[in-house]
């Protein structure tokens, strides 16, 4: 199974402030037709997942633009130009290349 | 507006079995295919089994291959997860999720909550 590992596990950050998360996949996500399936979601407290991003850096309708997603082969981020505190929770990376399907640990964003 | 609805979860003895089950609206259901995704308590998520739209191909994770079937009737928009043998590791949130595309899901239901205990 392809293994996700995000980092870091636990990111507190000021309002306004910039958030970075990683996420390493154990092998290469790009699909034998040329697409690479990563996915990006935002679950927060008490709240059912939110897909912000999926193939690396589509960003989701609604989604605000101060996310964004970018990578390649098994090296992903997920950025927050500016944190606000409507982003408190935990983001998850996805990959969707490899069955199984494979989140990562989850990342969870708090206010400083 | 696209709506997910499950239901079916609850408490229940080790070993026994419940069928949870995911109400579609708001899409033409027979056009994608479901995901089922499951939250442990205070544990990030996992991804349990795909099925295709017309419920032929179906893939699982290895671990709980033979204890959980998943299932569609494409007549009642209706996604099912049939769980046998329950065991109290299995007690998390169940979410039904519509598969927009190859390797995604765009749509979440609320998730209903199985709780395996004697």
């Amino acid at each position: 199974d392809v293994v996700m590992t995000q980092s870091p596990l636990s990111l507190p950050v000021a309002l306004g402030q910039p958030a970075s998360i990683s996420c390493r996949s154990s092998q290469s996500l790009v699909h034998g037709g040329g697409d690479t399936y990563l996915n990006w979601f935002q679950q927060r407290p008490g709240q059912s997942p939110r897909r912000l991003i999926y193939k690396v850096s589509n960003r989701d309708s609604g989604v605000p633009d101060r996310f964004s997603g970018s990578g390649s082969g098994t090296d992903f981020t997920l950025k927050i130009s500016r944190v606000e505190a409507e982003d408190v929770g935990v983001y998850y990376c996805m990959q969707g290349t490899h069955l199984p399907w494979t989140f990562g640990q989850g990342t969870k964003v708090e206010i400083k | 507006e696209v709506q997910l609805v499950e239901s079916g979860g609850g408490l229940v003895q080790p070993g026994g079995s419940l069928r949870l089950s995911c109400a579609a609206s708001g899409f033409t259901f027979t056009s994608y295919w479901m995901t089922w995704v499951r939250q442990a308590p205070g544990k990030g998520l996992e991804w349990v089994a795909n099925i295709d739209s017309d419920g032929t191909e179906k893939y699982y994770v290895d671990s709980l291959k033979g204890q959980f079937t998943i299932s569609r009737d494409n007549a009642k928009n209706a996604l099912f997860l049939q769980i046998n043998s329950l065991r109290a590791e299995d007690t998390a949130v169940y979410y039904c999720a519509r598969a927009a595309a190859p390797g995604t899901v765009d749509y979440w239901g609320q998730g209903t909550l199985v709780t395996v205990s004697s």
